[in-house]
């Protein structure tokens, strides 16, 4: 299963777009990119994912490298309450597609 | 409209009981799964279940057992509660097996382990 490697923690000034990376170099050609946030106290959160091509929701966008070794999330105008861990996941390969979590980014979003 | 609920939120009990914590979703999803989010804050997939296959991270003891009593619940029973099982439980369900579909997550139960 491809691993993805995050920074432990980021700060971001409220108004400002949060950059938050994720390297997956291991990634295999058919393994989507998710991520997911975690408010404190509260059950993770769907934000948006990807295979090859950038996305962008109401939430955030996704920029996927071209090798996709690599991707970042953008929050183009972080509020307060984006202060979360953000995960960055590539997706098991099975039946059942299961997520394999890593520690995160801790998001701080300052005033 | 609550999508995925849990409960209790909250569990305190004493080292030896049994207890079991409910989910239910009205999603209409397939696929339900509890994850276990420990003290350092890593979540670990416990169990995935939908209609036809149960599967069983071969890491949990087989003091946790999940229970299905319809599509839009999936209860987690655990027998002989140990120090150790003291976490945040999650629960959360999918549409189906797809590459495309996400998670919801349910608000979690913090059980401690008396």
């Amino acid at each position: 299963d491809a691993k993805t490697t995050q920074p432990p923690s980021m700060d971001c000034a409220e108004g400002r777009a949060a950059n938050l990376p994720c390297n997956h170099s291991t990634i295999s050609g058919n393994e989507y990119v998710y991520w997911y946030r975690q408010i404190h106290s509260q059950g993770p959160q769907y934000i948006i994912h990807g295979l090859k091509n950038n996305e962008t929701n109401e939430m955030a966008s996704l920029i996927i490298t071209e090798d996709r070794k690599s991707s970042t999330l953008i929050l183009p105008h972080a509020t307060l309450r984006d202060t979360a861990v953000y995960y960055c996941i590539v997706r098991k390969r099975d039946s059942n597609y299961q997520l394999i979590w890593g520690a995160g980014t801790k998001l701080i979003i300052k005033p | 409209d609550t999508a995925v609920s849990q409960t209790p939120k909250y569990l305190v009990t004493q080292m030896g009981n049994d207890k079991s914590i409910k989910c239910e979703q009205n999603l209409g999803h397939d696929t339900m799964y509890w994850y276990k989010q420990d003290s350092k804050k890593f979540l670990k997939i416990m169990f995935s279940y939908n209609n036809k296959e149960l599967i069983i991270n071969e890491t949990v003891p087989n003091r946790f057992s999940p229970k299905s009593p319809d599509k839009a619940h999936l209860n987690l029973h655990i027998n002989s509660l140990e120090l150790g099982d003291s976490a945040v439980y999650f629960c959360a369900s999918r549409k189906n097996p797809g590459q495309g579909s996400e998670q919801y997550f349910g608000p979690g139960t913090r059980l401690t382990v008396t």
